[in-house]
């Protein structure tokens, strides 16, 4: 049964931490998004990557956030430093180019609280 | 721009009933997929269905079904014979015929199935 992977399922931590959450994508998917989920503004794209590239971050605070794909089977997202605002989850998407319209996989998120 | 909208935030429905959820859609793009997901408590993405703007058909994937009215711009999820498992979150996405992949969601729509 092939999902998207996410770690850690739970985060909490102080404000001015490093926060690194990673993802393992599908076996074959070769296209990771990460999306941000909070009460106020539903679910928005940070960046995603293809075939290991960046293609678009611009949904993404650059000043604290990156994003990373260091191998094919590894994601990360890293903010540094972390505040309060940034408590949301954060979810993986995972699919393969040129797919049947490239149906999008969820990982199950990872819940970020910053105190 | 591209923009999806669900005008209905909660729905109810008795148990074995069949509930339609909204949503219209807005883009310029000749080609593009629409797609519906549920977010149960547990707070998963699901993926359930997607239609093709080109397809001749509404998509159905078992108890889904997807009425799609291209001239109206709207792509209605249809649940037939709810069961108290589909209380959940349902949100409705976007992808557009651009070589991005994004998917655009929009706000989400709670259902609650009534014993």
């Amino acid at each position: 049964d092939a999902r998207v992977t996410q770690t850690p399922r739970h985060k909490v931590t102080e404000m001015g931490q490093e926060v690194t959450m990673r993802c393992q994508p599908i076996l074959g998917h070769n296209t990771v998004f990460w999306y941000r989920q909070t009460m106020m503004q539903g679910l928005e794209l940070l960046a995603y990557f293809r075939n290991r590239a960046p293609l678009d971050d611009s949904g993404m605070p650059k000043d604290r956030f990156s994003a990373e794909m260091p191998d094919a089977t590894l994601a990360t997202l890293k903010i540094q430093p972390s505040e309060p605002r940034d408590s949301a989850v954060y979810f993986c998407a995972t699919t393969r180019a040129g797919g049947s319209w490239e149906t999008q996989y969820f990982g199950p998120g990872t819940r970020l609280l910053v105190l | 721009a591209q923009k999806i909208t669900q005008t209905q935030p909660g729905m109810f429905v008795q148990e074995k009933e069949a509930v339609t959820l909204d949503c219209t859609y807005d883009t310029s793009d000749p080609s593009y997929g629409l797609f519906w997901y549920k977010q149960p408590s547990s707070g998963e993405m699901i993926f359930l269905i997607y239609q093709g703007s080109y397809d001749q058909q509404n998509a159905t994937e078992g108890r889904y079904s997807l009425n799609f009215q291209k001239a109206r711009k709207s792509a209605n999820l249809v649940i037939s014979a709810s069961q108290l498992g589909d209380s959940a979150m349902y949100f409705c996405a976007m992808r557009g015929s651009g070589n991005t992949g994004k998917l655009i969601f929009g706000q989400g729509t709670t259902l609650q199935v009534k014993p």
